[in-house]
Formats: C-alpha cells, sequence, structure tokens
C-alpha cells in the first residue's frame, strides 16, 4: 500500500513568495496532521483535520499560514508571504480512526525560504 | 491533560551496548503509547506501540518497551545497540479524551563504533 505521500520533497524559494505544501494521506484515514520540525523547536503540530474538518489549527504560526483538506484524499498548507524564519521541514501525517492508532508520516518536505 | 516527558535529549552508547531510552507520560485516564524512530531525511515510523494487552510490548528492529503504570514509563530498551540504530526517537502518548496524540521532544541516539 502507498504511504503518505507529500509533494514537492524540496522548495527554495525567495523571501515574499506564495508557497504551496501537498499531502495525500492514507487512504481510508480519518486524520490528517500537518507538522513543522525545526532543530530550534523540534517538532510542531501546526493544525490537524477529522473528516476533512480542521479540529484545531491553535499550533499555526501566523495569518501567513493556511491549511485546506477539499477532500479525503488530498490537503494543502499554504504560506503567504514567506519568510526566511519559515525554513524548515513539514511534515503530513494520516491515521486511521481510533485513539489507538498511530500516526504514518510522510517523507517530509523541505522547505528554504532565501 | 495528556504529556509526555523524554529524559535525556541526547544519548550515547557504544555498538553492542545496551540502549535505553526514557520516557515518562502524564495522563488521565489510562493512555495509549507509542514509540517512534526519525532516520536522517526521513518521516517518523513506528517502532511499537502499547495498547493495554501486554506490558512488555516488542517492536521492529529488536526494542522492546515496557508500560510500568506505577512509574508512569515507558522506557525504550535494546539489549545491543547497531550502528543502524543511530536516529532520533519520539515518544508519544494518546488518550480517549484528547483527540491525538501529545509527541515528546526526541532524543537522538548517537551509536559509537
Amino acid at each position: 500500500d502507498a504511504g503518505v505521500i507529500q509533494s514537492p520533497r524540496h522548495e527554495v524559494t525567495e523571501m515574499g513568495q506564495e508557497v504551496t505544501l501537498r499531502c495525500k494521506p492514507i487512504s481510508g484515514h480519518d486524520y490528517l496532521f500537518w507538522y513543522r520540525q525545526t532543530m530550534m523547536r523540534g517538532l510542531e503540530l501546526l493544525i490537524y483535520f477529522n473528516n476533512n474538518v480542521p479540529i484545531d489549527d491553535s499550533g499555526m504560526p501566523e495569518d501567513r499560514f493556511s491549511a485546506k483538506m477539499p477532500n479525503a484524499s488530498f490537503s494543502t498548507l499554504k504560506i503567504q508571504p514567506s519568510e526566511p524564519r519559515d525554513s524548515a521541514v513539514y511534515f503530513c501525517a494520516s491515521q486511521a480512526a481510533g485513539y489507538n492508532q498511530p500516526q504514518h508520516f510522510g517523507d517530509g518536505t523541505r522547505l528554504s525560504i532565501l | 491533560a495528556q504529556s509526555v516527558t523524554q529524559l535525556g535529549s541526547h544519548v550515547s552508547v557504544s555498538e553492542g551496548a545496551l540502549v535505553l531510552l526514557r520516557c515518562n507520560y502524564s495522563s488521565s485516564v489510562p493512555p495509549y503509547l507509542f514509540w517512534y524512530v526519525q532516520y536522517p531525511n526521513q518521516g517518523l515510523q513506528l517502532l511499537l506501540k502499547y495498547t493495554s494487552a501486554a506490558t512488555l510490548v516488542k517492536g521492529i528492529n529488536g526494542f522492546e518497551a515496557e508500560f510500568k503504570k506505577s512509574e508512569t514509563s515507558f522506557h525504550l530498551t535494546k539489549p545491543s545497540a547497531h550502528m543502524s540504530d543511530a536516529a532520533e526517537y519520539f515518544c508519544a502518548v494518546s488518550e480517549a479524551n484528547a483527540g491525538k496524540s501529545t509527541f515528546g521532544d526526541g532524543t537522538t541516539l548517537t551509536v559509537k563504533p
């Protein structure tokens, strides 16, 4: 079975540009999570969805960040405008229903804002 | 509210030595507990999980963890470290009314030849 698929794997762009990260969760999974990982701050939960509905976006750092899940098989995380401090690895994870289920992570998008 | 504390952000062992990574949790209800491993340039992947069936849980790559309710701990061990075990390890807790798992800050394991 295919795992969680993220694209692009790497993104380098200039400050001020719009960045869109994409995620395809595992089919049948009800939950989708977006994380950010940096050396300084570690792994941070940004937002998560249940059945395509955003449940908790308290980790979204600023209004420049937005996330959508238009259907069960696709989600985007958008940064507009981007800033150098947004440079990080962004992970998407999905999970089947049930709090005893593990999260399945994608390989991440390494984002560099120049 | 659920929380996890991983004691020691960095652990270094020699190849062949015992690996012990510590995790303590806080939960208001019986929890489910997980250990994940992250290799360089990869996402986190599940090592093992505790779901109340047995207190000693065996995972992949020779790792195991023991759930100790009296100590609120779920430490990860491996009898003999291998160079390929070098990675970052995350402990996570999940409870029914939380809606999601809470991850610890991670422990980086270095294995010396």
